[in-house]
């Protein structure tokens, strides 16, 4: 059975920056592509970040490009996303999730989902 | 970015009747690379539609995805009475990849 368990979100202040890590179990973890994708408190579900199996290609949503790093181990099974220059607008529940494929070019069909971790930016 | 349109915003429904759920998009979707997923209170998404028609594994056949371009559809037959919950749609098409805002399909 895959599960995903996130850690990491926290309160933290405007500007300020976490990292978010995704245990990943119940399937070959370097075979599939990963991402996070992000709930805020009353809007829809957004696409973050996104890294192909290898991880040597990384992926971003422009409201993050050049605060967020997404990144992977895959010899610890762990997916992880730094947080830097957070925003109040990066206040929402953070959802680890795994591809149905590996190589980024036939990648987003996104088969298991984590329960997620809050993260919370507030002064 | 591409902008998913989903339609209605809620589905009044009993178990046994069909459901058709509507999906939009603002430019069209390549590759018909549309996914549709499930969402029951206080669980994650599941996904129940991948490239626009194929099921994903474990997914009944009552549920059917169809469309291309930018009109996608989802068909529920003969709904259960764990259908009931949240739909979205997503493209993957194109970056960034979109969600609609979601159809509630409630009895």
């Amino acid at each position: 059975e895959v599960q995903l368990l996130e850690s990491g979100g926290d309160l933290v202040q405007p500007g300020g920056s976490l990292r978010l890590s995704c245990a990943a179990s119940g399937f070959t973890f370097s075979s599939f592509a990963m991402s996070w994708v992000r709930e805020a408190p009353g809007k829809g579900l957004e696409w973050v970040s996104g890294l192909s199996n290898g991880g040597t290609g990384t992926y971003y949503a422009d409201s993050v490009k050049g605060r967020f790093t997404i990144s992977r181990d895959n010899s610890k099974n762990m997916l992880y996303l730094q947080m830097n220059s957070l925003k109040d607008e990066d206040t929402a529940v953070y959802h680890c999730v795994k591809d149905r494929r590996g190589n980024w070019n036939y990648a987003g069909a996104l088969d298991s989902w984590g329960q997620g971790t809050r993260v919370t930016v507030s002064s | 970015e591409i902008v998913l349109t989903q339609s209605p915003g809620t589905l009044s429904l009993s178990p046994g009747e069909s459901a058709t759920l509507s999906c939009r998009a603002s430019q069209t979707v390549s590759k018909t690379y549309l996914a549709w997923y499930q969402r029951k209170l206080g669980q994650a998404p599941r996904l129940l539609i991948y490239g626009a028609s194929s099921r994903a594994t474990g997914v009944p056949d009552r549920f059917s995805g169809s469309g291309s371009g930018t009109d996608f559809t989802l068909t529920i037959s003969r709904l259960e009475p764990e259908d009931f919950a949240v739909y979205y749609c997503q493209q993957y098409g194109d970056s960034p990849w979109t969600f609609g805002q979601g159809t509630k399909v409630e009895v």
